[in-house]
């Protein structure tokens, strides 16, 4: 089945302590991207990768690294999480050229 | 800088009776424009895209329509299921060819 799957579902953690957010997708998809949804904020980009080693930033990169160094693969790090980043995360990918983006299931982050 | 504003923020529909949402964007070149839908929880789901002014695309209960300045989700005789947040998206050109800007979407609410 073509999906994008995201790691962990829930993830409830404390400020400061280093965490990654794995996404892979099987669809060989070129591009993917990390984005974070808040009540009132909507769908806010972070980072958007179109191929391996190629990332750039999204609407709200501060606080959150990426590494694309596979094709199916996009973790998402956070380095020193605060409580501001406490959201509902989700990774997409899509292929090159125009077209819709194929979203993950979601991860919910709780940072106390 | 892209924006996308969705109207209205929420509605309230009798089962069959009939009504659109809107999504009115400013984008430097148009890639294309998404629609999606997403239920409590989930990933949003992807509907339809739209490249230029004058296209229309149909799915089941739903029709999309894009001019040069919104796009309209036409909904006919909808169900309780199609009950969701309906999102807007921008596909802009140029060195942000990655970047997706959504709408804070509409929430859609059915009665039978």
């Amino acid at each position: 089945e073509a999906q994008v799957t995201q790691n962990p579902r829930y993830l409830i953690t404390v400020t400061g302590k280093k965490l990654t957010v794995t996404c892979s997708q099987n669809m060989n998809h070129e591009y993917m991207s990390w984005y974070r949804q808040d009540p009132g904020l909507g769908l806010r980009q972070i980072y958007y990768s179109m191929n391996v080693e190629v990332t750039d930033k999204g609407d709200v990169p501060e606080g959150y690294k990426v590494s694309r160094k596979e094709k199916r693969n996009f973790p998402l790090i956070l380095e020193s999480p605060s409580p501001n980043q406490t959201s509902l995360y989700f990774c997409a990918s899509r292929f090159q050229g125009v077209g819709g983006y194929t979203f993950g299931s979601g991860t919910r982050l709780t940072v106390v | 800088e892209d924006q996308v504003t969705q109207s209205p923020e929420a509605l309230r529909l009798q089962e069959g009776e009939s009504s659109s949402l809107n999504c009115s964007y400013t984008v430097s070149g148009l890639r294309g424009l998404f629609w999606y839908r997403q239920d409590p929880g989930k990933g949003p789901e992807f509907l339809f895209t739209l490249y230029s002014a004058g296209e229309e695309k149909e799915k089941e209960r739903l029709k999309a329509t894009l001019t040069k300045k919104e796009s309209f989700l036409h909904i006919t005789a909808p169900k309780p299921e199609d009950s969701a947040t309906y999102l807007c998206a921008v596909l802009a050109g140029g060195t942000s060819y990655g970047k997706l800007t959504f709408g804070q979407g509409t929430i859609l609410t059915v009665h039978p």
